[in-house]
């Protein structure tokens, strides 16, 4: 099945103590990218990807890390995680990016609800 | 203002009613325009894409205004599956980026 995983689903942590999200896609997707969702900001970008080894900030880069060593998986990574990065996240993918198609279409991950202490 | 902008409702109608939402963006040079559905805390799915002759699938209607910048969502004889938070979306820049409305709530009652 044509999926986007995202572990773990939900996580609670302490101030500082540093986390990985982990994102896999199984549709060979070039793109890839990472949203947090707050209530009345809508979707933010925070990363993205545009192919292997090729990572760019979003919107909201500041406290993340991101790392795209194969074409599959694109961990986040909040290396000193603070309470104002409590948030849903959601990773997603797509064939490609820019083209002004259908193979824009984004397939995201289940979300990951994280709460910082 | 905001690049995509949409009323952000709640819309609540009864079953079997026509509802419509229309989203305006701002940069005259986007050229993808989606609708996605999101469910409360679930992800977002793709609804529809919106091309410039409009689509139909199903009770969904899409429709793009160029002149006006905006597109428009018309969902017609509506069903309680149908509640949900519909987002705009588009895809405009040097860098193709896609640009997120803060999605217009929709509650269909019995």
């Amino acid at each position: 099945e044509a999926q986007v995983t995202q572990n773990p689903r939900y996580l609670i942590t302490v101030t500082g103590k540093k986390l990985t999200v982990t994102c896999s896609q199984n549709m060979n997707h070039e793109y890839m990218s990472w949203y947090r969702q707050d209530p009345g900001l809508g979707l933010r970008q925070i990363y993205y990807s545009m192919n292997v080894e090729v990572t760019d900030k979003g919107d909201v880069p500041e406290g993340y890390k991101v790392s795209r060593k194969e074409k599959r998986n694109f961990p986040l990574i909040l290396e000193s995680p603070s309470p104002n990065q409590t948030s849903l996240y959601f990773c997603a993918s797509s064939l490609i990016q820019g083209a002004g198609n259908t193979r824009e279409k984004l397939f995201f991950g289940s979300g990951t609800q994280l709460s910082v202490l | 203002r905001k690049e995509v902008e949409q009323d952000p409702g709640p819309f609540n109608v009864p079953e079997g009613a026509t509802v419509a939402f229309n989203c305006t963006y701002s940069n005259s040079a986007s050229q993808s325009f989606f609708w996605y559905r999101q469910d409360c805390r679930k992800e977002p799915k793709l609804l529809m894409s919106v091309y410039s002759s409009g689509n139909e699938d199903g009770r969904f209607t899409a429709q793009l205004n160029r002149a006006s910048q905006y597109i428009s969502l018309l969902i017609r004889d509506s069903k309680l599956s149908d509640s949900a938070t519909y987002l705009c979306v588009s895809n405009a820049g040097n860098n193709r980026k896609l640009i997120w409305g803060l999605g217009t709530s929709l509650a269909v009652n019995p």
